[in-house]
């Protein structure tokens, strides 16, 4: 069993419409919890850390579920610069991130 | 922010020579850098953590003599893969914490390798 795992997508979604896509993570010890965006041939760039309480950084709205172990990603409004494959990412106890194989957004005109 | 460079971008060579990876933090001290590779459509995975002075740590699985790791200083690290094989091609990404950050991580733009 994967320690991340995504749903691969694609999400084709219109532009200015809302998508959201979770993770599970498989360590119930896991420390900390990011979203990553990686475009493609390019290397991951931190979107935004997830907090227990729930975070929103702009059109960005991340939720972390510690009892079924899950995070999910909400972006509203989205825009054509939104298209990217979107990365959970778990830390365990080391500080060691473990990536999910990510999920594909497509935000179409 | 913080800078992570990586050289080459991309590299192609033939099967049985090695290459040597490097990867530079360029405004900030990095005590610890990890290696990750990247196949297609796949998640990164970690396959060693350097610390500055010290022998690198392989996960399960990697070859450490066939990919050596050096951290000579607080602000370089390289990966030299020895003896190359198609199998091998793929995108290696390092990433460099802070001094100050326990988990934050700043990636390298990755280097495409490709082995004929």
């Amino acid at each position: 069993r994967k320690e991340v795992e995504q749903d691969p997508g694609p999400f084709n979604v219109p532009e200015g419409a809302t998508v959201a896509f979770n993770c599970t993570y498989s360590n119930s010890a896991s420390q900390s919890f990011f979203w990553y965006r990686q475009d493609c041939r390019k290397e991951p760039k931190l979107l935004m850390s997830v907090y227990s309480s729930g975070n929103e950084d702009g059109r960005f709205t991340a939720q972390l579920n510690r009892a079924s172990q899950y995070i999910s990603l909400l972006i509203r409004d989205s825009k054509l610069s939104d298209s990217a494959t979107y990365l959970c990412v778990v830390t365990d106890s080391w500080g060691k991130l473990q990536f999910g194989a990510g999920t594909q957004v497509v935000v179409t005109p | 922010g913080a800078v992570v460079s990586q050289h080459p971008s991309w590299v192609i060579c033939k099967s049985g020579t090695s290459v040597k990876i490097e990867c530079r933090s360029l405004d900030f001290q990095a005590t610890t850098m990890f290696w990750y590779r990247q196949f297609p459509k796949q998640s990164l995975m970690l396959m060693a953590t350097s610390n500055e002075g010290s022998k690198a740590t392989y996960e399960q699985g990697v070859e450490k003599d066939k990919f050596l790791i050096n951290h000579a200083s607080l602000t370089l690290s390289t990966l030299t893969v020895t003896s190359a094989h198609p199998e091998d091609s793929s995108f290696y990404i390092c990433s460099a914490r802070d001094r100050a950050s326990y988990y934050e991580q700043y990636f390298g733009p990755g280097t495409r390798l490709t082995v004929t």
